[in-house]
């Protein structure tokens, strides 16, 4: 089944304790993006990747890294997690960067303390 | 920039009654609009795409928008409501200047009443 998965699903975390939220898609798609859901604001980029190894900044960077070594994942970094980065975070992929439709992940919830 | 306007944040029906969620967008070149829907602790599902072909635009689920120019709107709406309709959902705009950013609305929460 073509899909766009991440990991974990829920997590509870402590505020500077670094953590990583896996994406991974299996539809050979070039194109990635990592976005954050808050209420009443929609959905926010973070993050960006054309192809591996390009990637570039969304609206919302600060806090956060990425990296595209491989094709079908798209990991997001927090290396010091804070409590205004509790946010629902969705993955998506596209066959390459004009494509309209995007895929996107089922989310991860997170909540720092 | 692209942006998008949804002009209710909550709209409350009852079953069976016409649906009629407003959108109004800026674009600064031919929109690619969307229309998203995001049922409770579950992901992000697309209902419709318009891709500047037809301006009236069927999606799923009995959904459809049509794209107007002169008033800058991409309206969604679906004849009768049903109970399962009751979510959250997103106008969004394409935003081709940095790769591929989708613009979304702050969203409409439509209520369905029995």
């Amino acid at each position: 089944e073509a899909q766009v998965t991440q990991n974990p699903r829920y997590l509870i975390t402590v505020t500077g304790k670094k953590l990583t939220v896996t994406c991974s898609q299996n539809m050979n798609h070039e194109y990635m993006s990592w976005y954050r859901q808050d209420p009443g604001l929609g959905l926010r980029q973070i993050y960006y990747s054309m192809n591996v190894e390009v990637t570039d900044k969304g609206d919302v960077p600060e806090g956060y890294k990425v990296s595209r070594k491989e094709k079908r994942n798209f990991p997001l970094i927090l290396e010091s997690p804070s409590p205004n980065q509790t946010s629902l975070y969705f993955c998506a992929s596209s066959l390459w960067v004009g494509s309209y439709e995007q895929y996107f992940g089922p989310g991860t919830r997170l909540t720092v303390t | 920039a692209q942006s998008v306007t949804q002009l209710d944040s909550h709209v409350s029906v009852s079953e069976g009654t016409p649906v009629l969620l407003r959108c109004n967008y800026s674009s600064s070149y031919s929109p690619s609009l969307f229309w998203y829907v995001q049922h409770p602790n579950k992901g992000l599902q697309l209902l419709l795409k318009y891709t500047s072909a037809a301006t009236l635009v069927k999606g799923i689920n009995g959904f459809e928008a049509e794209f107007k120019k002169s008033e800058t709107s991409f309206h969604l709406t679906k004849p009768s409501a049903h109970m399962s309709d009751a979510a959250e959902y997103f106008c969004v705009v394409s935003d081709f200047s940095r790769g591929n950013k989708l613009v979304f609305g702050a969203g409409t929460i439509l209520r369905v009443k029995s």
